[in-house]
């Protein structure tokens, strides 16, 4: 699987967008990008992932460059609540589903 | 729906006893992760299971780990005998394959060896 980078940590204003920014230059075509993030305490929760179309739910927006090389997750309106860990992740689909978890991102939401 | 569920929360004991966790996948989800998370080391799989079956184990640190899945809905971890640098918070995941497969975290174990 195709190696990330992030910032260590960030930081937002609470009610701001939080764009988190990651490096996959190596990635493969058949590599889906994914991003988890992990609160104080608890276990790493799920938030999107995506192909080359951008992504968006109820949590998150993705978008993926043209040439897949990097990616940014947007929280559009950052609360407290979404101070936490964020890894971002690539791996391919229909092989083996292990998921390398890096060292991500700490995005510290400020009121 | 409830989550994956994990059990104990806290777990202490002295060095050289058996520790068992126990997780509880969600329902319908056919896959399970067994992951390891410490500050030096960071979050790493340990071990995950699709249909019941181990799929990869090479992230097992060594043989006093172990884990099985007996059946759909029930897996364990054990490590014996336990050692203080098994100290660590361990989480259980499931995921549902056919679906682009998020990974569901529970809320895990957090062990502390003596």
């Amino acid at each position: 699987d195709a190696k990330t980078t992030q910032p260590t940590s960030m930081d937002c204003a609470e009610g701001r967008a939080a764009n988190l920014p990651c490096n996959h230059s190596t990635i493969s075509g058949n590599e889906y990008v994914y991003w988890y993030r992990q609160i104080h305490s608890q276990g790493p929760q799920y938030i999107i992932h995506g192909l080359k179309n951008n992504e968006t739910n109820e949590m998150a927006s993705l978008i993926i460059t043209e040439d897949r090389k990097s990616s940014t997750l947007i929280l559009p309106h950052a609360t407290l609540r979404d101070t936490a860990v964020y890894y971002c992740i690539v791996r391919v689909q229909g092989g083996s589903e292990k998921l390398v978890f890096g060292k991500g991102t700490k995005l510290t939401v400020n009121p | 729906d409830a989550g994956v569920i994990q059990s104990p929360r806290h777990e202490v004991t002295e060095m050289g006893q058996e520790v068992t966790l126990r997780c509880k996948p969600i329902s319908g989800h056919n896959s399970l992760f067994w992951y390891r998370q410490t500050m030096m080391r960071g979050l790493e799989l340990l071990i995950y299971f699709n249909n019941n079956v181990p799929i990869d184990d090479s992230g097992m640190p060594e043989d006093r780990f172990s884990a099985k899945m007996p059946n759909a809905s029930f897996s364990t971890l054990k490590i014996q005998p336990s050692e203080p640098r098994d100290s660590a918070v361990y989480f259980c995941a499931s995921s549902r394959t056919g679906t682009r497969g998020a990974q569901h975290f529970g809320d895990g174990t957090r062990l502390s060896i003596l």
